[in-house]
C-alpha cells in the first residue's frame, strides 16, 4: 500500500493550486481519503475526507469554503485545491487513508 | 467539536525508562482513539488504534489504554528511536488531534 503525493510547490498569494495523492496497492474505491494540514512547527489538523467510491465528501468547518477536495477514481488519485492561496496556507499537507494506517509523504506548500 | 488535550507538552525521559503520555477528550469518544509518532521531516506513523490495538509492525513496548475520555500511551523501555512527538486523535465524532507531546532525551 502506498500513497504518493505530488511535489513541493512555491506560489504567490492569490494564485491557485491543486496537489495530488495517488493510491496504489489496494482497492482505492474501498477506503476514504483524508487530508491533514501541519503548519510550520505546529500540530496536525484534519481538513476533510472523501470516499472515492461515490465522492461522498465532508469538510472540517475551519476549512470549508477555502479548499476543495476531489477525486478521480479512474486514476486512483485524490486532490486538494485552492482557488486563491493566502500566506497562511503555507504548510505541509498530508493525505491519509481512512483507516489511518497509511499516510502520504507530504506536500510542502509555500505561499 | 471534540477537543483533545494531551499532557504533558514535553516529557524528558532517559533511554531505558518508562514513558507515560496522557490524552483527554472533552466528551466521550468510546474507544475510537489513535496514537501517532512523528519524527522531524516525516509523516505521522500510526502506533495504536481502537485505544489499545497496536498497528502492524509496532513493537510491543508501545501500549495504549483507556476509554471514554481518558487515554494513555505507555512506552515501556525507551529506545533512542522513540524520541519524537506523539499525537492522539479521536475519530468517534469527526476527527480531531491533540496538540502533541514531545518526548525528549533527558
Amino acid at each position: 500500500v502506498q500513497l504518493v503525493q505530488s511535489g513541493a510547490e512555491v506560489k504567490k498569494p492569490g494564485e491557485s493550486l491543486k496537489i495530488s495523492c495517488k493510491g496504489s496497492g489496494y482497492i482505492f474505491t474501498n477506503y476514504w481519503i483524508g487530508w491533514v494540514r501541519q503548519m510550520p512547527g505546529k500540530g496536525l489538523e484534519w481538513m476533510g475526507i472523501i470516499y472515492p467510491g461515490d465522492s461522498d465528501l465532508r469538510y472540517s468547518p475551519s476549512f470549508q469554503g477555502h479548499v476543495t477536495i476531489s477525486v478521480d477514481k479512474s486514476i486512483s488519485t485524490a486532490y486538494l485545491q485552492w482557488s486563491s492561496l493566502r500566506a497562511s496556507d503555507t504548510a505541509m499537507y498530508y493525505c491519509v487513508r481512512g483507516s489511518l494506517d497509511y499516510w502520504g509523504q507530504g506536500t510542502l506548500v509555500t505561499v | 467539536e471534540v477537543v483533545m488535550t494531551q499532557s504533558p507538552a514535553t516529557l524528558s525521559v532517559s533511554p531505558g525508562e518508562r514513558a507515560t503520555l496522557s490524552c483527554r477528550a472533552s466528551q466521550t469518544v468510546s474507544r475510537n482513539l489513535a496514537w501517532y509518532q512523528q519524527k522531524p521531516g516525516q509523516a505521522p506513523r500510526l502506533l495504536i488504534y481502537s485505544a489499545s490495538t497496536r498497528a502492524t509492525g509496532i513493537p510491543a513496548r508501545f501500549s495504549g489504554s483507556g476509554s471514554g475520555t481518558e487515554f494513555t500511551l505507555t512506552i515501556s523501555s525507551l529506545q533512542s528511536e522513540d524520541f519524537a512527538v506523539y499525537y492522539c486523535q479521536q475519530y468517534n465524532n469527526w476527527y480531531t488531534f491533540g496538540q502533541g507531546t514531545k518526548l525528549e532525551f533527558k
